[in-house]
């Protein structure tokens, strides 16, 4: 079973540009997150989605950072414009959606903002 | 709110030492417990897993007992490898509908 597909691993780009990140979730998981992770820190929660609804966007910066999920599927984070502070690795996760509800994490996206 | 404290790091021992992580974790309720490990430049990969009071997990060696009367779920090993030196993280989750409430890892390195 192919596991959580994300893209690009690293992406390099310069402050005020925009960028996008891909995930693929697990075949079958309904439920699909995106994570920040700045370095030596523990993954936080930006959003999670149920099928093709985000259920909780609570810690989205919303002024410069959207998601969408179409089909309830593949998955796409933006960033616009990009901030110096951004630099982070973005890990997207998925779930089955039942007990004991683990999540199964994507390699990440390595985001450098210069 | 709920919350999960990990020992800090890092963390250097010599090949087959015995390794303990300490977790504690605060929350409401009877959360899920995990660990999850974070190998150089890779995502995080689930290690082990506990539901209940008094399960234990257990994966590779590695070991951890949902403990509800100190609130705590240690991670140990018995002899360490130098292919354990990753980050470990410890993380918690109440229902489906909550997020993963993750600590903030506790880096390991293991020398021969």
């Amino acid at each position: 079973e192919a596991g959580v597909v994300q893209s690009p691993r690293y992406k390099i780009i310069e402050k005020k540009q925009p960028v996008a990140f891909w995930c693929n979730p697990i075949s079958g998981h309904n439920t699909l997150y995106w994570y920040l992770q700045n370095l030596g820190q523990g993954p936080e929660l930006l959003i999670r989605y149920e099928n093709e609804e985000a259920v909780d966007d609570s810690q989205l910066p919303k002024d410069r950072f959207s998601a969408e999920r179409l089909k309830g599927v593949d998955s796409t984070l933006k960033i616009q414009p990009a901030e110096l502070g951004d630099s982070a690795v973005y890990l997207c996760a998925s779930s089955s959606g039942q007990a004991p509800y683990e999540q199964y994490f994507g390699p990440g996206t390595r985001l450098t903002v210069t | 709110g709920d919350s999960v404290t990990q020992m800090e790091g890092p963390v250097t021992l010599s090949e087959e030492a015995f390794l303990t992580i300490n977790c504690t974790y605060t929350a409401t309720g009877y959360p899920s417990l995990f660990w999850y490990v974070q190998y150089p430049g890779e995502g995080l990969q689930l290690l082990l897993k506990a539901t209940k009071a008094d399960d234990k997990g257990s994966n590779k060696g590695f070991e951890a007992t949902y403990r509800k009367e100190t609130t705590s779920f240690h991670l140990e090993k018995g002899s360490v490898q130098v292919s354990d030196s990753a980050v470990y993280f410890c993380a918690l989750l109440k229902t489906s509908y909550d997020k993963v409430i993750f600590g903030p890892g506790t880096s390991l390195s293991v020398i021969p």
